[in-house]
């Protein structure tokens, strides 16, 4: 168990949805990265935020946008679903920016129909 | 840019050793890490290497790297099925982030 927690594992919906996925990172740990895993784009960062602050940008959709909230979980929102989004949507913390590790939450499965 | 590589797939038999390879872009990278994704699973850290190391060794891993030729190579000895997964090469880049390559399909037979 990394200490990571996404929230929900499954989520299924349909095009021109919108959907939340929320991420608790370790405890103590100020940073949280956003990475989406898809059959052919593989892994890629999304988005980075630092104690409730954006810090680097990814190949981000205009459609997504994310937040850090001061108790320092983090969402991000998916919004106009479209079938390509459908995909695994990591989230991965760590106590600064700098640091060695990151540690990954399981996931969220996405699946739009 | 920063760009990761990795061959795609790679089947070993049981009680072999395993070396999936990896090459990178961003000579500015500061840590390479390998990490392993079991089906249905989220990503497990192995281990990661230094720029400025040659190798690194944990149990049956050892990672190479050379960094000259942007190459990084993690190595699996007396490979067992429980080591079939996902492998991914990641170069850590500014801020922070990880660039990750395709990842590795590693298939053990028994």
């Amino acid at each position: 168990d990394s200490g990571v927690t996404q929230t929900p594992k499954h989520l299924i919906t349909a095009t021109g949805q919108r959907v939340t996925l929320r991420c608790s990172p370790r405890s103590g740990d100020l940073s949280v990265y956003w990475y989406q895993q898809s059959l052919d784009q593989g892994l890629q960062f999304l988005i980075q935020y630092y104690n409730g602050e954006e810090r680097a940008k990814g190949n981000i959709l205009e459609r997504f946008s994310a937040q850090q909230f001061p108790d320092l979980h983090s969402e991000l929102n998916l919004s106009s679903l479209e079938l390509g989004d459908s995909a695994l949507y990591f989230c991965a913390s760590s106590p600064n920016t700098g640091d060695t590790e990151a540690f990954f939450g399981q996931g969220t499965r996405l699946t739009v129909v | 840019g920063e760009d990761v590589e990795q061959s795609l797939f790679l089947s070993v038999r049981e009680g072999d050793s395993s070396v999936i390879n990896c090459t990178y872009t961003d000579s500015s990278s500061t840590y390479l890490y390998w990490y392993k994704q079991e089906p249905g699973a989220g990503l497990q850290l192995l281990t990661y290497i230094f720029s400025n190391m040659d190798m690194k060794q944990d149990q049956r891993l050892t990672v190479l790297l050379n960094k000259k030729d942007k190459h990084l190579s993690l190595r699996i000895a007396d490979t067992q099925t429980g080591d079939s997964a996902i492998y991914f090469c990641a170069e850590k880049g500014n801020t922070g982030k990880l660039i990750f390559g395709q990842g590795t399909t590693l298939q053990v037979k028994p």
